[in-house]
């Protein structure tokens, strides 16, 4: 099993949808969790960190589930502009554990 | 300010090459990073400077050499590279404290090409 592991996608929905995607963990330890956001040839930017009360900015909600391990995005309303692939990041709480990337969520909206 | 600048933006190396790939940050970090990105594929971690100290190298081939000269600077020096190495170089930074783990702010990469 992948140490990170997001479901590639591709998510194509029209625009105003809502959509959301998930990205499981497998270590119980892990400490800190984002979203980024990666445009074709681009780099990533960061969307949100994920807080164990959750999280909203604008149109978009994170959610951690510490139980089941995962974290979630969800975005309403979406925009053309939201097409991206949607990277996870999970670390550990100690300086020597890893920074894991997940593969990402390529997602496409629609007119 | 959020900026985190890389030079070049674009290099074409030969494998009998020595190049060196910059990055540069004023927002007060003292963490910074490189990664190595292919198509189609996550960022993968190569080197962590925490506090100027190199804190973290993930295994990566001794033909790629970090130094960081300061706490805004970060340089990655690439000699004799394999055309497998051609990706896009990212640099990254990050408040750095202990055991928390802070958000990380890309630069725009360096697409490297290795003939």
């Amino acid at each position: 099993r992948k140490e990170v592991e997001q479901d590639p996608g591709p998510f194509n929905v029209p625009e105003g949808a809502t959509v959301a995607f998930n990205c499981t963990y497998s270590n119980s330890a892990s400490q800190s969790f984002f979203w980024y956001r990666q445009d074709c040839r681009k780099e990533p930017k960061l969307l949100m960190s994920v807080y164990s009360s959750g999280n909203e900015d604008g149109r978009f909600t994170a959610q951690l589930n510490r139980a089941s391990q995962y974290i979630s995005l969800l975005i309403r309303d979406s925009k053309l502009s939201d097409s991206a692939t949607y990277l996870c990041v999970v670390k550990g709480y100690s300086s020597a554990s890893k920074i894991i990337f997940g593969s990402g969520t390529r997602l496409s909206i629609r007119p | 300010d959020t900026e985190v600048t890389q030079t070049p933006k674009h290099l074409v190396m030969g494998m009998t090459n020595k190049k060196s790939l910059k990055c540069e940050q004023h927002m007060g970090h003292r963490a910074m990073y490189w990664y190595k990105q292919k198509a189609k594929k996550p960022p993968e971690l190569m080197f962590v400077y925490s506090y100027e100290k190199l804190s973290i190298n993930e295994s990566v081939p001794s033909r790629f050499s970090p130094e960081c000269p300061n706490s805004s600077l970060l340089n990655l020096h690439l000699h004799a590279l394999q055309p497998e190495d051609s990706a896009l170089y990212l640099c990254a930074s990050s408040q750095a404290s202990g055991g928390t783990f802070y958000e990380q702010y890309f630069g725009p990469g360096t697409r490297l090409t290795v003939t």
